[in-house]
This record gives C-alpha cells, sequence and structure tokens, in this order.
C-alpha cells in the first residue's frame, strides 16, 4: 500500500532550527515534494528531492535517502510567520500520471 | 497575482443540491486537479485532466464529475452533495506529468452542506 508517515504537531521557538520528518512506503518513487501551508489557504511549494542528498533553498533545505525512504525539511532562523502545516507528498511513479501521495502534514507552531 | 484562481472561496449548499466549483489558471499548464482535502487530512486526488484526457482516481465517487471546457477553467460538479462532502476542495495545475514539476495549488473552496 502507500503511506507516508510525518508527525502531527511540532513547536519550535523563533530563531531556531527545526527539523520536519517523513517517511514512505509507495509501489514507485518519482520525486519527493514539500509544501507550506498556512491556515485557510493553498498548499505553496517549498522544495524537490529525486536524488539522494540534500538541496539548499535559503532558511529551507531538504535532504532525501530513497534507500531509507526518508526525507525531512529543515527550517533555520524560524520567524513567526513559519507557523504553518508542511506537507510531504511523494510522486509515486506508476504509469505517467504525475500522482502525488500526500502526507497528513506537520503542524508547526513557532513561539516568541 | 493569483495564477490559479478558484471561485468562490466559500461554498453553502444543501443535501442533495447540485452545485458546481470552479477553477481557472493563468499560466496556461496542461494538467488540472481536483483534490479533497478535510480537516487535518491530506489532499486527497480525486481526478486529473491531461489536456482534454480525463482520468478518474479509481476510488472518486460517482457523485464527484469534472469538465474542462478549454485550456483556463476546470470545473467540479457534485450532483448530490452529502454531508460527507463538506471539505476544502483544491484545484491545482502543472506544466506537465515529468517528475520534478511542481503542482501549483489555488486557494481552494470550503464547501459546507447544510
Amino acid at each position: 500500500g502507500q503511506n507516508i508517515d510525518q508527525p502531527t504537531e511540532m513547536t519550535a521557538t523563533e530563531g531556531a532550527i527545526v527539523q520536519i520528518n517523513c517517511t514512505y512506503q509507495t509501489s514507485g518513487f518519482n520525486g519527493l515534494f514539500w509544501y507550506q501551508q498556512h491556515a485557510g489557504e493553498a498548499p505553496t511549494f517549498l522544495s524537490y528531492n529525486v536524488l539522494d542528498g540534500l538541496e539548499e533553498k535559503g532558511r529551507f533545505s531538504s535532504f532525501l535517502s530513497r534507500s531509507k525512504g526518508y526525507s525531512y525539511l529543515l527550517l533555520k532562523e524560524l520567524q513567526m510567520k513559519d507557523s504553518a502545516s508542511y506537507l510531504c507528498a511523494v510522486r509515486d511513479g506508476i504509469g505517467n500520471t504525475g500522482k502525488l501521495i500526500f502526507g497528513q502534514g506537520t503542524t508547526l507552531q513557532v513561539k516568541p | 497575482d493569483a495564477m490559479v484562481i478558484q471561485n468562490p472561496r466559500y461554498q453553502v449548499t444543501q443535501f442533495g443540491k447540485p452545485v458546481t466549483l470552479s477553477c481557472s489558471q493563468t499560466l496556461n499548464h496542461n494538467v488540472m486537479y481536483w483534490y479533497q482535502q478535510k480537516s487535518s487530512q491530506a489532499p486527497k486526488l480525486l481526478f486529473h485532466y491531461y489536456d482534454k484526457d480525463f482520468n478518474n482516481e479509481a476510488d472518486t465517487p460517482d457523485n464527484f464529475q469534472s469538465r474542462r471546457p478549454n485550456t483556463s477553467f476546470c470545473f467540479l460538479d457534485i450532483r448530490s452533495p452529502g454531508l460527507g462532502d463538506a471539505a476544502m476542495y483544491l484545484c491545482a495545475t502543472s506544466r506537465g506529468l515529468s517528475s520534478g514539476q511542481p503542482q501549483h495549488f489555488g486557494d481552494g473552496t470550503r464547501l459546507s452542506i447544510l
């Protein structure tokens, strides 16, 4: 079956670093995406990994290990506006649908 | 400027009364998707269009249908909404189906059923 696991909630302090983990078990694999979703708003694209290793984009970095079925999103220098839900999504690679399978999301609360 | 636009942001309908949600895009993307997202749950893909080719997910209820009259517009029709259909409905687009192409989401329509 298809399964993507993320912690439900995390709390961190403004200015700190937080790591949000994602593990996946899917029929195929054709890339992993991280999205940010503020309450009542659309998910916005943060990062994409298809090869093993770290991708860095400003304060956000994402890591992938395909052999372990594992990814993390690293947020540095946390700001209050980073309080949001973070969704891990895997493209399952079956056929050519580009279908994304989403995790339930991790709600991050940043405190002063 | 919003590139994937969903109207309305909030929709209230009565149990069993047909309702249509709309989505438009200014990105000229080939693929348009409809997702259902219930509170604290993952977005769930209902169907997608690649150009005019319609692709339904196996577990999408027959109650849900879609139309794409042109590249820019896509509609979600719910023929007889039940209480369990209350959710956020997200429209997304992508240029194609290649692995690295992200999906761009609209702000969603929150559907309530009375």
